[in-house]
């Protein structure tokens, strides 16, 4: 069975850092890119960023550019999702989730972990 | 990177069809055969109805369909169930190799 379970969320003040990881099961995690998917209370999924099977080529919504750096280990069969300079419109559930190479639909969901930016 | 336009709501009652449109621009929907559909129910994760404009997963009911013309594209659910009553989300690669959502679309099922 796939399952795709994120960690790391919490909440932080404005300014601050946030590292979320997402752990992969249940499929061969190094022949998928993995993207970051937002959603904030009571609002529509917004893309966040994707990264592609080797990590060397990534890809980040306008919002976050500059801010957010995406990364993966192939070993650990962990995405990660590094977060700096969080503001409080960043506040929502993050969800990773996965798409074969070349292919731009996201067939495998995690249940998300919560951000909340405040002070 | 301007979300793609979906009506706030639709509704209908069980067993009849409904449509649901997703409007984008000529770098994203019009641009490219990648348009996908999520079905989303409450405090759920958001789950891939369509993928490709028109393809169905494995396990997604025929009574879901998608098709595109131009800069929009559509989902079709026939023959309404309850459980069918959720949000639903279009999204599309884009030519900043990008992917862009939908503001999402509330179905519900009289």
């Amino acid at each position: 069975e796939v399952q795709l379970v994120e960690s790391g969320g919490g909440l932080v003040q404005p300014g601050g850092s946030l590292r979320l990881s997402c752990a992969a099961s249940g499929f061969t995690f190094s022949a998928y890119w993995m993207h970051w998917v937002r959603q904030a209370p009571g609002k529509g999924l917004v893309w966040v960023s994707r990264i592609n099977i080797e990590g060397s080529s990534t890809s980040f919504a306008d919002s976050v550019k500059g801010r957010f750096t995406i990364s993966r280990d192939n070993a650990k069969n962990t995405l990660y999702l590094q977060m700096n300079s969080l503001r409080p419109e960043d506040t929502a559930v993050y969800y990773c989730a996965s798409s074969s190479p070349g292919y731009y639909f996201l067939d495998y969901w995690g249940q998300g972990t919560q951000v909340t930016v405040s002070s | 990177q301007s979300a793609l336009t979906q009506p706030a709501s639709v509704s209908g009652s069980p067993g009849q069809s409904i449509t649901i449109s997703c409007t984008g621009t000529s770098s994203d929907v019009g641009g490219y055969n990648y348009v996908s559909w999520y079905q989303q129910h409450p405090a759920k994760a958001p789950k891939l109805m369509i993928y490709d404009v028109s393809n169905r997963p494995s396990g997604v009911s025929n009574r879901f369909s998608g098709s595109k013309s131009g800069n929009t594209a559509s989902l079709t659910i026939s023959g309404l169930q309850a459980e069918d009553e959720a949000d639903y989300y279009c999204s599309s690669y884009t030519s900043s190799s990008t992917q862009v959502f939908g503001g999402g679309t509330k179905l519900t099922v009289l």
